[in-house]
């Protein structure tokens, strides 16, 4: 079946590191893909998304590209603030209503 | 602007009590679902509605009911507490059906503990 696999974490980084967290998935077919991000004490939410291969998403200074040929979706941002400092899940959606989702990767960055 | 509500925000039970976690959307969303999250889990999904008087299985069901009446509620009911149960909850809805979608809008969960 469809399966999202996160790096682990903690990612501990200095404020204004470069930040990649990787994210690879298996699925039929040709999804589409999220990254969402939890802040502390709150839901998650939306940060980007890629409905097709090659696709790049963008919000807030992160990015991510999503490359069939590797079947991955990784997460970057050039510069992260202390504010970045939050859980960051990958997931795809594909056939179903259901969302599928990676265990999710801790970001502290640190002053 | 609303969105998804849930009540209430915090709950502690003692074990064999039951009670339901409501769970209000404004966005007129035919996709509802329940969400655990647990430390090292991630999120797991309980039970899941594609629309008024439909409801579905996820992963995780056992101790938990769910009904839908209407469009914009979606309550979760725990039968008979137990330990295990201690977790925060998270409802989150959707655009379903032909234009269905993968954005999914969270609230701001519940965090229960059964003692």
């Amino acid at each position: 079946g469809d399966s999202v696999t996160q790096m682990e974490g903690p990612v501990t980084l200095s404020e204004e590191a470069f930040l990649t967290i990787n994210c690879t998935y298996t699925a039929t077919g040709y999804p589409s893909l999220f990254w969402y991000v939890q802040y502390p004490g709150e839901g998650l939410q939306l940060l980007l998304k890629a409905t097709k291969a090659d696709d790049k998403g963008s919000n807030k200074g992160f990015e991510a590209t999503y490359r069939k040929e590797t079947t991955s979706f990784h997460l970057e941002k050039g510069s992260v603030q202390v504010s970045d400092s939050a859980v960051y899940f990958c997931a795809l959606f594909h056939n179903t209503d259901k969302l599928i989702f990676g265990t999710g990767t801790r970001l502290q960055v640190f002053p | 602007n609303a969105g998804v509500t849930q009540t209430p925000k915090f709950q502690v039970l003692k074990t064999g009590q039951s009670m339901t976690l409501q769970c209000a959307q404004d966005m007129n969303h035919e996709y509802m679902s329940w969400y655990r999250q647990d430390p090292g889990m991630g999120l797991r999904l309980i039970h899941y509605s594609v629309g008024a008087g439909i409801t579905d299985q996820g992963e995780v069901p056992n101790g938990y009911n769910v009904s839908r009446s209407t469009t914009e509620d979606f309550p979760l009911r725990l039968l008979s507490a137990a330990p295990s149960q201690t977790s925060v909850y998270f409802c989150a809805s959707k655009v379903g059906g032909q234009g269905r979608t993968g954005e999914l809008f969270f609230g701001e969960g519940s965090r229960l503990t059964v003692l």
